[in-house]
């Protein structure tokens, strides 16, 4: 069954710290992998777009990784900030046209 | 420009109401999607538009009529709805179907009474 499994499903964390988001995928044919950030009420945000050959990838204080065998993908957020609190969705894009989405996790960043 | 504009942001309406929702993209992207979300869950895809051709209906049933009058265009035309159809409407864009970068917009926040 082609699934998409975040956790944790929600994390509390004091603004400053790091996290690590965890996604986990079943879904085949993988064509390549999105994490989006998604503030309540908006849509969501792209952070990383990754393809099976690429294990890491950075956009600014967020670095996704990625592997292909294990079918594990991590977002770590470094120094975190307020602004981080939003939701974390991990994104599995199936063949060329099919997004599997997965449920996310709620990030609240504390001061 | 980078953005995808929904409006109108918010709507309520009665469930014998016809109204419409618009997405717009100036980006020159081919392929245009709606979504569903409910509040804590993930978006449901609902339609793919490739090259204004409606190319996927995830089963949607037919209170909600979506169309794509030109590339830059894409409306959601709601008849009948039910209260559980209140939710976040947002539309995607993209290049073209597959492996390219999807941008979203802001949503349409409905409310069916």
């Amino acid at each position: 069954k082609n699934q998409v499994e975040q956790s944790p499903q929600s994390l509390i964390i004091l603004e400053g710290k790091n996290c690590t988001l965890q996604c986990n995928y079943t879904v085949s044919p993988f064509s390549n992998l999105r994490w989006y950030k998604q503030d309540t009420g908006r849509g969501p945000v792209s952070l990383t777009i990754m393809t099976f050959s690429e294990n890491t990838k950075s956009n600014g204080r967020y670095t996704a990784t990625l592997d292909a065998d294990t079918k594990q993908s991590s977002l770590h957020i470094t120094a975190s900030q307020l602004s981080d609190s939003a939701s974390y969705i991990c994104v599995v894009l199936r063949g060329y046209n099919k997004l599997i989405f997965g449920a996310g996790t709620r990030l609240a960043v504390h001061p | 420009d980078t953005e995808v504009t929904q409006t109108p942001k918010h709507l309520v309406m009665g469930m014998t109401n016809k109204k419409s929702l618009k997405c717009e993209q100036h980006m020159g992207h081919r392929a245009m999607y709606w979504y569903k979300q409910k509040a804590k869950k993930p978006p449901e895809l609902m339609f793919v538009y490739s090259y204004e051709k409606l190319s996927i209906n995830e089963s949607v049933p037919s209170r909600f009529s979506p169309e794509c009058p030109n590339s830059s265009l894409l409306n959601l035309h709601l008849h009948a709805l039910q209260p559980e159809d209140s939710a976040l409407y947002l539309c995607a864009s993209e290049p073209t179907v597959g492996f390219y970068e999807q941008y979203f917009g802001p949503g349409t926040r409905l409310t069916v009474t």
